[in-house]
């Protein structure tokens, strides 16, 4: 079964631009999560899509949102991209049929955004 | 508020021996616990999870325990191998997954 795939890997912006990152979850897993990952701040959640719905959010500005598709992928966007927004993003995917559980999270690679 | 923490930053441990390493969590409404595994220039990658009705289970080489009492997770490893250098990440979840900030394992030849 394949794992969870992100593109891109690796992109680079810079500051105003905005940006968007697309994952596809493992099939059958209907919850797609959010991460950002620095090495200040850690691994820090930013949303949850459960059947196109936005299930649970994290404390990011209005600039960071996503949405998700019928088929369960994933795409979370930035707008007027700041220089501490460079990060590596990551997307997990779980069957999510139930909230709080649906069994655990299986992350992708992670799409490393840089901003100049 | 929620927070997740391990004692321990970096891990350094003989090929061959066990390893533990803890994780103290302050959300007595998390009903489930996680440990990841992070190797460079890759997402965390699943290894073992506990419920809260559960204090141990184990898996292949590694055992995770979770005590209520004092809000505390350990993930052993046995015999630990060089592959199983990395970045150990403890996570919570309640309505949604909060992580620690990670242990650096490091296993010496």
């Amino acid at each position: 079964k394949a794992g969870v795939t992100q593109t891109p890997r690796y992109l680079i912006k810079t500051r105003g631009q905005q940006v968007t990152l697309s994952c596809s979850p493992i099939s059958g897993h209907r919850s797609v999560s959010w991460y950002q990952q620095t090495p200040g701040q850690g691994l820090q959640f930013l949303f949850e899509y459960f059947s196109e719905t936005q299930r649970n959010k994290g404390n990011f500005p209005g600039r960071f949102s996503g949405r998700q598709f019928s088929n369960s992928r994933s795409e979370m966007n930035v707008s007027t991209l700041e220089l501490g927004d460079s990060a590596l993003y990551l997307c997990a995917s779980s069957l999510g049929d139930q909230t709080g559980g649906g069994g655990p999270q299986h992350f992708g690679d992670g799409t490393r955004l840089s901003i100049l | 508020g929620e927070s997740v923490g391990l004692h321990l930053p970096t891990l350094s441990v003989q090929e061959g021996d066990n390893s533990i390493i803890n994780c103290a969590y302050s959300n007595s409404a998390s009903d489930y616990f996680i440990w990841y595994k992070q190797e460079s220039g890759k997402g965390p990658q699943f290894i073992i999870d506990i419920r809260s009705n559960m204090d141990k289970r184990q898996g292949q080489r590694v055992t995770v325990l979770l005590n209520k009492t004092v809000k505390h997770l350990s993930l052993q490893i046995a015999a630990t191998q060089p592959g199983d250098s990395a970045v150990y990440f403890c996570a919570e979840r309640n309505e949604k997954l909060t992580f620690g900030t990670g242990t650096r394992l490091t296993i010496i030849p």
